[in-house]
């Protein structure tokens, strides 16, 4: 399965600003996504990044909140914007990989808490 | 109804017992079924998948999938405490790596 990095691991922020998540894959892939993990939930699926167009966003999700860049096949970008502590939660990027039986895999997560 | 439910847990089994998590899903369409394993502080871990009605094995982990009656389950056999982990159900109702999870179930193995 691909590795995947993401950057920062954890911050703590202050409410009303924006933090950028980033997250580097060591081969490229097709497909990339953008999950949320809420303190004690499960993993909620935000978008999906796409190379070289807009992020397709799922129901309860908006571009001005978390938008996202993916400029190339190995790498994207999360913004989570105008924080709240309700924003407190793990992000994680995730690609589909694995060759000929493909499946989705998870990076390391960020760790965001607003104050 | 949730797309994916779980039994919340937490489960405690002794060691070298089986454990035995399940997981329902609301839709009759879904195609591929997945377990994840997430460690405290850590990302989720595919540890088995499943897309066909009966049992598939993996080493100590069984799948169990029974479409006709929407169940997915995963049994952990000679369960150790690294086995120790929120287990996650996923589904993907429409073959396009979207997947839905369900809440997670917590085991602990007692040594």
């Amino acid at each position: 399965s691909a590795v995947i990095s993401q950057k920062p691991s954890r911050d703590i922020c202050q409410r009303g600003t924006s933090l950028t998540i980033q997250c580097q894959v060591d081969s490229q892939v097709t497909m990339m996504f953008w999950y949320r993990q809420q303190p004690g939930q499960s993993l909620t699926l935000i978008a999906t990044a796409n190379q070289g167009s807009e992020a397709t966003y799922e129901s309860g999700f908006v571009i001005d909140k978390f938008p996202i860049s993916r400029p190339n096949l190995t790498f994207s970008t999360l913004t989570v914007s105008n924080m709240s502590p309700e924003d407190s939660s793990i992000y994680l990027c995730s690609v589909v990989g694995g060759g000929t039986n493909e499946k989705l895999f998870f990076g390391s997560g960020t760790q965001l808490s607003v104050l | 109804q949730k797309e994916v439910e779980q039994n919340s847990g937490p489960l405690s089994v002794p060691e070298g017992a089986i454990a035995s998590l399940n997981c329902t899903y609301s839709d009759r369409g879904s195609q591929s079924f997945f377990w994840y394993r997430q460690y405290s502080g850590k990302s989720p871990e595919l540890i088995m998948f499943i897309y066909s009605n009966g049992d598939k094995e993996d080493g100590r982990f069984t799948a169990q999938l029974n479409k006709a009656s929407q169940y997915v389950s995963l049994l952990i056999r000679d369960s150790q405490p690294s086995d120790s982990a929120t287990y996650l159900c996923a589904v993907d109702r429409n073959e396009d790596y979207k997947l839905s999870f369900g809440a997670g179930t917590t085991v602990t193995v007692r040594a």
